[in-house]
């Protein structure tokens, strides 16, 4: 089974400041890991994935994120934080798809999400 | 407007009543999936479609729900005698490529 975890409920961040936003996960085999973002009212927005490759994995929005396969980690990064960042923070996990024929596995597993708060 | 539609937004029924949601996924998607999400929580999985095919249902969905993609284009997803319990929002994405993107979801609200 495929597991998330975002240990923080929030983070406060000042606007100019780094932020971090922890994410670790469990899956069988490989993994294909994602960052949502979801503001009030409002559908979730993909950020960015990391699939293959490079650790370090850019997105939308100036966000970016690392792949730790040592520690199960993808973290989501931004190096200098704003005001307009504030909103619900998902992260999701899936197996990398091995039975291509009959599309199994693909579905998304999420973490319970992390308010991220940016204040002047 | 190009993403992935549903309908209608908010929903107010009363317990024991079906409801019905559309979706209308983003043209030329052939997966399709459905979430549900309450408050505090992160969205979970309920089933998933690739083209007209149902692949998988998660344990979540009870015999009083059914879900179809009909031709492979939009979904239909239908609550039979709706309980307090299913009070929630219910989130529509499709993909080709790994990554799915969503609607704005259906905000269910029993009472």
């Amino acid at each position: 089974a495929q597991s998330v975890a975002q240990p923080e409920d929030q983070v406060n961040v000042a606007e100019g400041n780094p932020l971090t936003v922890k994410c670790t996960y469990s899956v069988s085999g490989n993994p294909y890991l994602f960052w949502y973002v979801q503001y009030p009212n409002r559908g979730l927005q993909f950020l960015l994935k990391y699939i293959t490759g490079d650790n370090l994995v850019k997105g939308s929005y100036g966000f970016e994120a690392e792949f730790n396969k040592s520690q199960t980690s993808f973290h989501l990064k931004k190096p200098s934080a704003l005001v307009s960042d504030s909103a619900l923070y998902f992260c999701a996990v899936r197996d990398a798809p091995r039975l291509r024929l009959t599309g199994g596995g693909n579905k998304l597993t999420f973490g319970t999400g992390t308010q991220l708060k940016v204040e002047l | 407007d190009t993403g992935v539609s549903q309908d209608p937004r908010h929903k107010i029924t009363k317990r024991g009543q079906n409801v019905t949601f559309r979706c209308d996924p983003i043209s030329e998607h052939n997966r399709l999936y459905w979430y549900r999400q309450t408050l505090g929580q992160g969205p979970e999985f309920l089933t998933y479609f690739q083209n007209e095919a149902q692949l998988e249902k998660s344990r979540l969905l009870s015999d009083r729900f059914s879900a179809e993609r009909p031709k492979g284009s939009f979904s239909t997803l239908e609550i039979q005698r709706t309980e307090q319990g299913d009070s929630a929002m219910y989130l529509c994405a499709s993909s080709t490529g790994p990554e799915a993107f969503f609607g704005q979801g259906t905000r269910l609200t029993v009472v």
